[in-house]
């Protein structure tokens, strides 16, 4: 099956600094890529839509300022969590959609902890 | 209305019984389906996808669809502890539009 991967695994980081995580479509190419936030034990929520080469579309609630995307390519897609604060600290995670099968792989996970 | 709407359980089963998982949608033209499970701490993984009317079996998972009922349902048999987790369904609409449910959380008791 298709293989998505996510880096860093986990990463803690003191308040106000910025983290990239970035995610990778590893045997297939991705146009459209997700990024997802779960907090223990609660469902996944998205976060944004990626298109490769266009801005994300990011929903509603969600500061795209705060929360920087590039697509730049088919198989790469980076998550940047400017000026963290306590309250970032999630569980991010990375999809891909395979265009054959409209079907969305997903990494494996960025455990954020913003101290 | 939700665009899926699963039953959040718990939904508890003993060991070798069949788990059935139940998910509704509301786009009636939407073409894809798909299972996913996720265990606690970690990202979903799929399990099977399924577009046409009917079963589609993959070893001991079988995904079931209604789309005049706009039902999917996913069946484990010969349930095993291993298979205690959360099942998302999740639905590609005519909006191409990825939806997930809220998930069902399983519990197989040995």
């Amino acid at each position: 099956g298709a293989v998505v991967s996510q880096h860093p695994s986990w990463v803690i980081c003191k308040s106000g600094t910025s983290v990239k995580i970035e995610c990778r479509s590893l045997d297939f190419q991705a146009t459209t890529m997700f990024w997802y936030r779960q907090f223990p034990k609660q469902s996944l929520m998205l976060m944004a839509t990626s298109n490769e080469g266009s801005k994300a579309t990011y929903e509603q609630g969600v500061e795209k300022d705060k929360f920087l995307i590039n697509h730049a390519s088919l198989t790469l897609s980076t998550l940047t969590v400017t000026s963290a604060h306590p309250e970032d600290s999630s569980f991010y995670i990375c999809s891909a959609q395979e265009a054959t099968t409209d079907t969305q792989y997903f990494g494996p996970g960025t455990r954020l902890t913003v101290l | 209305q939700k665009e899926v709407e699963q039953n959040s359980g718990p939904l508890s089963v003993p060991e070798g019984a069949i788990a059935s998982l139940n998910c509704t949608y509301s786009d009636r033209g939407s073409q894809s389906f798909f299972w996913y499970r996720q265990y606690s701490g970690k990202s979903p993984e799929l399990i099977m996808f399924i577009y046409s009317n009917g079963d589609k079996e993959d070893g001991r998972f079988t995904a079931q669809l209604n789309k005049a009922s706009q039902y999917v349902s996913l069946l484990i048999r010969d349930s095993q502890p291993s298979d205690s987790a959360t099942y998302l369904c999740a639905v590609w609409n005519t909006g191409n539009q990825f939806y997930f449910g809220t998930g069902t959380s399983l519990t197989v008791i040995p």
